[in-house]
This record gives structure tokens, sequence and C-alpha cells, in this order.
């Protein structure tokens, strides 16, 4: 069966500070990967998905990046943290660009920036 | 564009009472729909979804939800609240050619023992 592993479950980091958040999937070849931010209050909001390899697409402008250097390796980075960085971030895999494939959601890192 | 809205960011019901959470979309071509809970400190887990066929769907944990193209609703039900359905619950489509969730803000449900 497929997991997906999220770590770390929770970070506390300084204002100015690097991130590195990492994502894995197991059970599955070539997944889609999509990392969401959900800030206090607010829903979720796609940050990056990727379709392969090297391959990344970004949804909105921001302090972060996000790399896939493995088939199933998602990592979700910042060389300097903002405080509006803070928020619960959740990665996610489907198998094939299909509209009704389900995603699959790990169990998520909450970051403090403070 | 698609677009998502929740009606009620927090609902408040009785233990055993019925639990109804309100999602409508705008699109102009039916989206596939979803329903995800997450429980505190959890990701999101898959409830039901709707892509083709029957209108009524089936989710887990008793919960149910109809699409309603005439009113471009996909309402979340359940008949009998229990104590362990307190969570946010999270509407969710995607166009039917598209790849990309759009997401509502949630709605936080509690049970009232």
């Amino acid at each position: 069966s497929q997991t997906i592993h999220q770590w770390p479950a929770t970070l506390v980091q300084p204002v100015g500070s690097p991130l590195s958040l990492e994502c894995t999937v197991e059970g599955t070849s070539n997944p889609n990967l999509y990392w969401y931010r959900q800030a206090a209050g607010r829903g979720l909001q796609l940050l990056f998905y990727s379709v392969g390899i090297g391959q990344i697409s970004s949804e909105v402008p921001q302090n972060l990046s996000a790399s896939r250097p493995q088939d199933r390796q998602f990592i979700l980075s910042s060389k300097k943290l903002l405080l509006s960085d803070s928020g619960f971030y959740l990665c996610a895999w489907s198998v094939g660009l299909a509209a009704k494939n389900i995603q699959y959601f790990g169990a998520g890192t909450r970051l403090s920036v403070l | 564009a698609q677009s998502v809205t929740q009606l009620g960011s927090h609902v408040s019901v009785s233990e055993g009472a019925l639990v109804l959470l309100r999602c409508n979309y705008s699109s102009s071509v039916p989206p596939y729909l979803f329903w995800y809970v997450q429980y505190p400190n959890q990701g999101l887990q898959l409830l039901l979804k709707y892509t083709t066929g029957a209108t009524l769907v089936k989710g887990i944990n008793g919960f149910e939800a109809e699409f309603k193209k005439s009113e471009t609703s996909f309402h979340l039900t359940k008949p009998s609240a229990h104590m362990s359905d307190a969570a946010e619950y999270f509407c969710a489509v995607i166009p039917p050619t598209g790849n990309q969730f759009y997401f509502g803000t949630g709605t936080s449900l509690t049970v009232i023992p």
C-alpha cells in the first residue's frame, strides 16, 4: 500500500533562518506531488506541484522554493524565513493527471516562525 | 476560474443531531467534487467524492453528499452527529480537465454533548 511521510511534524524557526521540509512517498511510482500551505483560519493554498523529477510548477510568488531530486521525494525550502511563512504545510500525492484522481495527504508540518 | 464557498466557518450541533455543511462552487463546467476531513494537527482524509453517475454519494463515517447542478452545490450531511465528528471539513473541486484542486476555506464542526 502507498504511504506518505512528512517531517518534521513541528518546527520553530527564527526569522531569517533557512528551511527544509521533506516529503516522501512509498509504494507508488511517478506520483504527482504537491505542497500546500494552510494559514491559521484559512483554507489550503497550493504552493507547488510536480509531475516528475526536476519538474516544478509554482502557483504563487513567494519566499519558498521546491525541488524534486528523486521520483518520490519532494522538498520545500527557503533561504530566509519570514514571519508570514508560519503555517501548516501539507504534502500530497496523486497518480496520473486525471482530475478524478484523489490526492492523498501527509500528516503535515506545523511551522512557527518567530 | 474556479472558486469554492463554504458557508459558515464554524458550525455547532448537538450530539445526535443532523450535520449539514454547505459547499457551493463557481464554474462554467461542473467540476469533480470532494469533501475532506482534517482532525487536529493531522493531514486531510478523503470523506467522499463525486465525479460522474449517481448524484448522491456516500462516504466514510456515515457522511453523504449530493451534487445539485442547478444549485451548484455539494452539501455534506450526516443524520446523527457523533462526538468523534468534531473536525475541520474542506470542500474541494477540480475541473474535469484540470489537475489542480481548489479548496474552500473550511468549516470547523463542533459537536456538543
